[in-house]
């Protein structure tokens, strides 16, 4: 896991409730991502940030918001419009010395919403 | 198109070994890499491969890469009980500078004692 903190680990909610899930950095590092992960699906990304205070849509940003207001920290928004909420979220950071588009990732957080 | 492909399951008894292949279509990706994801956790990198390297080995990992046939494998010799995990595969497209990956669908390996 490094120094990367997600929490809280598991995380319940009640069908249209926003929730934010933290992730926090130590490493320095540039670059921060989100990924959603189903079962038999693999990763997939929601959002992903390079610098501070700018981020890009991944392939499945809908219903998602991010903020990239400090460096160390990369908070997602799961709003009341993503349909399918429940998933294992997992942030990750890279963009280090190298090799060049190794990630690191956090020990993920799962989101059941009821 | 982008797409990375692996099987889903690969059962193996313990001390044998291990193979979990991969396909890609990015070919200008210029690393390639092997996660493992040990139950509820996130993943770790186990190795990666420059794309100029035909074969790279780590103790009991052997990362074998074909570029004519964007195929990637991962061989553990000695499987134990620990080893028992999704291993993902993924790639970084050369084209796109934002560090993405792009990740396979990850494989299950259960190791039988």
């Amino acid at each position: 896991d490094g120094g990367i903190t997600q929490s809280p680990k598991y995380l319940f909610r009640k069908e249209g409730q926003n929730v934010t899930l933290s992730c926090e950095q130590n490493l320095n590092h540039d670059a921060m991502y989100w990924y959603r992960q189903d079962p038999g699906q693999g990763l997939r990304l929601i959002y992903y940030s390079q610098i501070v205070n700018d981020f890009q849509k991944g392939d499945i940003a809908e219903g998602y918001s991010v903020s990239r207001e400090k460096k160390e920290s990369f908070p997602l928004t799961v709003t009341s419009a993503q349909k399918n909420p429940t998933a294992f979220y997992l942030c990750a950071t890279g963009g280090g010395l190298a090799p060049v588009g190794e990630q690191y990732f956090g020990p993920g957080t799962r989101l059941t919403v009821t | 198109g982008e797409d990375v492909e692996q099987s889903l399951f690969l059962s193996v008894r313990e001390g044998d070994s291990s193979v979990i292949n991969c396909t890609y279509t990015d070919s200008s990706s210029t690393y390639l890499y092997w996660y493992k994801q040990e139950p509820g956790a996130g993943l770790q990198l186990l190795t990666y491969i420059f794309s100029n390297m035909d074969m790279k080995q780590d103790q009991r990992l052997t990362v074998l890469l074909n570029k004519k046939d964007k195929h990637l494998s991962l061989r553990i010799a000695d499987t134990q009980t620990g080893d028992s995990a999704i291993y993902f595969c993924a790639e970084s497209p050369q084209m796109d500078s934002s560090y993405k990956l792009i990740f396979g669908s990850g494989t299950r390996l259960l190791v039988r004692p």
